[in-house]
């Protein structure tokens, strides 16, 4: 079974509307989530985690999260995006009771539009 | 950025042959991972190290090994290619846990 899913595989977006990317994760325990981005041709580059605490998280280039254990979500919003914020971004899980297994979402690929 | 980097970044072999990715580090982190990726599948684990000469498998196996002689270098071997290895092939990183891990820029590999 998926343990994390991300439910859009493909969304566009104009620049300076704002966005957000949902994230799904099956898992009983307090998970570990996490927000990557990948520009085309790049690695991987964190842009938040969440591992306890204030359920909004704060992360690098204008992004945050917000942890939703009732609803098993994680979900990734910018209130206006840029151009440069083209990129496929993936949602990925720890399980604290599984240890070396970093799961990933398949990924939602963000056009910006002018 | 992480200071990981991985040799070569493209690379074009066939069926059958033996192949050698490189990952290696400068941050002296202990722990490190081989994983591809694939469209619609994310990112998959393949193996990872929690220090040197200490190896275990992720999720994705099967027909890949690996090696770490030294903290810095991570080897993912591919004994006999074959087409269903063609990916791109992300090293990772990460200090004190597998919980925050850092990507190095990848490998893409075909396999003809």
């Amino acid at each position: 079974a998926q343990s994390v899913t991300q439910p859009d595989i493909h969304i566009t977006v104009s620049e300076g509307a704002s966005l957000e990317l949902r994230c799904n994760y099956s898992y009983g325990a307090t998970p570990y989530l996490f927000w990557y981005v990948q520009s085309p041709g790049q690695g991987l580059q964190l842009l938040l985690k969440y591992f306890s605490g204030d359920t909004l998280v704060q992360g690098i280039k204008g992004f945050e999260a917000e942890f939703k254990r009732s609803q098993s979500s994680f979900n990734l919003r910018k209130p206006s995006v840029h151009w440069s914020d083209a990129a496929e971004y993936f949602c990925a899980l720890y399980k604290t009771d599984s240890w070396g297994k970093l799961q990933f979402g398949a990924g939602t690929q963000v056009v910006v539009t002018p | 950025d992480a200071g990981i980097t991985q040799s070569p970044r493209h690379k074009v072999t066939e069926t059958g042959t033996p192949v050698t990715l490189r990952c290696h580090q400068t941050e002296n982190h202990r722990y490190m991972y081989w994983y591809r990726q694939d469209p619609g599948h994310g990112l998959r684990l393949i193996h990872y190290s929690y220090g040197v000469k200490d190896t275990d498998k992720g999720e994705v196996s099967d027909g890949y090994s690996v090696s770490r002689s030294k903290t810095e270098d991570f080897l993912l071997t591919l004994e006999s290619a074959t087409s269903s290895q063609t990916s791109v092939y992300f090293c990772a990183i990460s200090e004190t846990g597998p919980e925050t891990q850092y990507f190095g820029p990848g490998t893409r590999l075909l396999v003809l």
